[in-house]
This record gives structure tokens, sequence and C-alpha cells, in this order.
């Protein structure tokens, strides 16, 4: 199964700044990444689909990227409402995976 | 709108099965997929299968192969996941959700993107 590392696991920010999210994969996926959204209690709510794809009604603050074999999500001027945990996912191959989770906490 | 409501609660004993249900609405039921993810205390999801609303054809993830089974009544519009000889690692909240694919061309197009999530299912496994 294609493994998904995700960095860091955990992060610390204040409401305002912006935050980077790497998720590497074991093998290549080519642009089969999407990204999801998790706050406690909560469904996980898709955001970026196809690496870089905006889900409809995702603020525009969430964006995804690739540089080379790694995968990026980034989020601009931070929300009270983004503190959550945020999971990438592979498609390019089955079993569909998901990374461990990265959790963003107020700072 | 979309809407993808589960079935409540369940308490099982080792070794026993389980059977939960995802009713869904608000679109086309035979134009889409709809995949069924779990997620155990503290841990990242895991994708199990998805079933074609349309054609009924099922696919599952290599682990749950031997003891999983997706099925659907298009009459009622929902989708059933079975479970069998569970043990307590299969201790989790179990997530029925829409692929983000739909119909194309006349052919239910699959993306294994997930869009639209039911409320979830908490099923316990313990002795």
């Amino acid at each position: 199964a294609t493994q998904l590392a995700q960095s860091p696991s955990a992060l610390s920010a204040s409401v305002g700044d912006s935050v980077t999210i790497t998720c590497r994969p074991s093998e290549g996926i080519n642009s089969a990444l999407a990204w999801y959204q998790q706050k406690p209690g909560q469904v996980p709510r898709l955001l970026i689909y196809e690496a870089s794809t905006l889900e409809s009604g995702v603020p525009s603050r969430f964006s995804g990227s690739t540089s080379g074999t790694e995968f990026t999500l980034t989020v601009t001027s931070l929300q009270p409402e983004d503190f959550a945990t945020y999971y990438c996912q592979q498609f390019h191959t089955y079993p569909i995976t998901f990374g461990q989770g990265t959790r963003l906490e107020i700072k | 709108q979309v809407q993808l409501e589960q079935s409540g609660v369940d308490l099982k004993k080792p070794g026993a099965s389980m059977k939960i249900s995802c009713k869904a609405s608000g679109y086309r039921f035979s134009h889409y997929v709809i995949h069924w993810v779990r997620q155990a205390p503290g841990q990242s999801p895991e994708w199990m299968g998805w079933i074609n609303g349309g054609s009924g054809f099922a696919k599952y993830a290599e682990i749950f192969q031997d003891r999983v089974t997706i099925s659907r009544d298009t009459s009622a519009s929902t989708v059933y996941l079975e479970l069998r000889s569970l043990r307590s690692e299969d201790t989790a909240v179990y997530y029925c959700a829409r692929d983000r694919g739909g119909l194309m061309m006349g052919v239910v197009v699959n993306h294994d993107i997930f869009d639209n999530w039911g409320q979830g299912t908490m099923v316990t496994v313990s002795s």
C-alpha cells in the first residue's frame, strides 16, 4: 500500500499566521492527492483534490501545491475555525490511504 | 442538498457480525459511488471499500476482503456495510461517504475522493 508521511504531526500557530503541512508518498502518485480537515467530533471535510484544486465553498486561504514528489497544504491568514486536524489522502493506487494527520493548535 | 443518514450506535461482542446502513438523499442514488471509511479512536481514516449505486459492483480493500460485504438497496437509496468476525480492533466510527465523481457520459465515474460524508456510526466491539 502507498504510505503517506505527513509532517509535522502537530504544530502551533496564531490567528493570522500562515502554515504549511507536507505530505510525502512512498511511491509516485501523480496528482492523485486530496486534503481533508477534521475538527473534534466532526466528519472530515474535503478541502482540496487533485493536489491543487479547491473544493467548492472552501475559502481561498487554503491552497495545495506539489514540489517534485512532495505535496503541501498551505493555510494563510489563519482563522479561529481553521484549528483542526488535517489529513492527506492518495487515490492513485488501491487501497486508498490517508496520512497520519497533522494537528494544528492555537498558540 | 446531499445527505447521508447513518444508522445508530452499535455494540458487538468479539466474533459477531455487524451490519450498518447509510441512507442517501438529495441526489440521484444510482449516479454515484458510495465508500465506507472507518476511523479508530485517535487514528487517521481507513478506507474499506466502495459500491457503485447503479450497477451494484463493489470493490474492497484487500485487508477486509474476507470479512466485508457492501451492498445496496436502490429502492431505499441505502447502502449497507457488513463486517464479520469482529475483533476489538474493529472498534471505530464507520463513515459512508459519497464519491466526488458521478454520472458522466452515461457512466458512473469513480474519483475516489470523498465530498459528502455521513455523520458516522460508532461501533464498539467488546466482551
